[in-house]
């Protein structure tokens, strides 16, 4: 079946420094759409890119869809720690409903 | 507007015992849909409405697990008998093929930790 593959699973950074994340699908995507879930909380949406090589900025976030529609990633300049979480991409497939999740990248910033 | 509604939002039974979680969707959203989350991983879907026809029930474990969304707003989801590797959080989301953010785009609610002891 499909399946998205994200990584690294754990990135830890220094405040400051910047941090990516890197989603890998077997199947061409119709569309990915990234999440970013705080420690004890729920996963709460970001971004929904559509077209093939697009990229948005959301102030210190970067978020880039492959020409090919198969591979993402999420740059964050000069990490606070605001940003600690977990960060998850998930993907539509065939099914316009059928959302592909990978398994989340942590981010977290060394003391 | 309130958002995706999630009661209760820690439940700790023993195994074998019944236990059901109810979730009240954003107001006009369609689709529902229930996941489980596991520490440490993503969330991994058990069953998706749309309005009140369950369209993707293939992970929900059936022989214990059912769900329901009758008229097609507020749903609940059941676990009877649990066992200990139920022990989990149960996350309710809400989504419409019409929004502003982009089409079926999910609004997660907080979430009913499980733990069964």
């Amino acid at each position: 079946g499909q399946q998205v593959m994200q990584i690294p699973q754990y990135q830890h950074v220094q405040e400051g420094e910047d941090f990516t994340t890197y989603c890998n699908s077997s199947t061409t995507l119709s569309n990915i759409q990234w999440y970013k879930q705080r420690p004890g909380g729920h996963p709460v949406f970001l971004i929904q890119l559509v077209k093939s090589g697009e990229v948005k900025k959301q102030k210190r976030l970067t978020f880039q869809f492959g020409e090919a529609k198969k591979n993402s990633s999420l740059h964050i300049t000069a990490t606070q720690t605001t940003d600690v979480g977990t960060y998850f991409c998930a993907g539509h497939g065939d099914s316009n409903y059928q959302l592909i999740w990978g398994a989340g990248t942590k981010l977290i910033i060394k003391p | 507007e309130a958002g995706v509604v999630q009661s209760p939002r820690y439940k700790i039974i023993e195994k074998k015992q019944p236990v059901a979680f109810w979730c009240n969707p954003i107001s006009g959203h369609n689709t529902l849909y229930w996941y489980l989350q596991n520490l440490g991983q993503g969330p991994e879907l058990l069953i998706r409405y749309e309005n009140e026809e369950a369209v993707d029930d293939s992970q929900l474990p059936k022989d214990r697990f059912s769900a329901e969304r009758l008229k097609g707003v507020d749903s609940t989801l059941k676990i009877q008998p649990a066992e200990l590797g139920d022990s989990a959080v149960y996350l309710c989301a809400s989504s419409s093929s019409r929004q502003e953010s982009g089409a079926n785009v999910l609004t997660f609610g907080a979430g009913s930790r499980l733990t069964v002891l």
